[in-house]
């Protein structure tokens, strides 16, 4: 167990909707980060937060957003989904702000299935 | 893109064999991470090793980097079949050190 939990663990929705995925990283941890896995883009960053404040981004997509919240949780928000959207989503948390790399611990994901 | 590139893509073993993976990378890191993945379930940090390090061992685990070649390998060595997983090494950004790079990854079977 990495500490690092997310909510939902399995969404089936259909195309066109919105969805919300939650992420609460570990006891300690500031930064957030959110990756995206399919079959056929491998794992992709997509985003990071490090305590409430955007750091890096990276092929997240415009109908796609997240933020972090004072208490550190991580919320992100897909819109508008597409099939190619189904994909497990992983959060991950560490204790650095990404200026000096720090290991990263993983949740169990959410995997989103679109309809 | 930084994305690495891990081979083999796919690794069958008996156990208490050695198994060796390959990472390679294209631009300059100040780090080098190896990650596990058991099937559908969320990365498990094995190893960091720094840009300015050549070699790293944790337990079985031995890590080498060569920044000239952007290369970097995985040996587990006396493998066991709870070593069966994919393997990803993932590199940061020199200029930034925020993002992180995922390789394609290296699926690991190991037979008892």
């Amino acid at each position: 167990d990495s500490g690092v939990t997310q909510t939902p663990k399995h969404l089936i929705t259909a195309t066109g909707q919105r969805v919300t995925l939650r992420c609460s990283p570990r006891s300690g941890d500031l930064s957030v980060y959110w990756y995206q896995q399919s079959l056929d883009q491998g794992l992709q960053f997509l985003i990071q937060y490090y305590n409430g404040e955007e750091r890096a981004k990276g092929n997240i997509l415009e109908r796609f957003s997240a933020q972090q919240f004072p208490d550190l949780h991580s919320e992100l928000n897909l819109s508008s989904l597409e099939l190619g959207d189904s994909a497990l989503y992983f959060c991950a948390s560490s204790v650095g702000d990404g200026s000096r790399a720090y290991e990263q611990y993983f949740g169990p994901g959410t995997r989103l299935t679109v309809t | 893109s930084q994305q690495g590139e891990e081979d083999p893509q796919a690794l069958s073993i008996q156990e208490g064999e050695n198994a060796t993976m390959n990472c390679s990378y294209k631009t300059s890191i100040n780090n080098l991470q190896w990650y596990r993945q058991n099937s559908g379930r969320g990365l498990v940090h094995l190893i960091l090793i720094r840009s300015n390090e050549r070699e790293k061992h944790s337990g079985r685990l031995r890590v080498t980097l060569d920044t000239s070649k952007k290369s970097s390998s995985l040996l587990i060595t006396a493998s066991r079949a709870a070593d069966t997983a994919s393997y990803f090494c993932a590199t940061d950004d020199w200029g930034t050190g925020n993002q992180f790079y995922f390789g394609t990854g290296t699926s690991l079977t190991v037979i008892p």
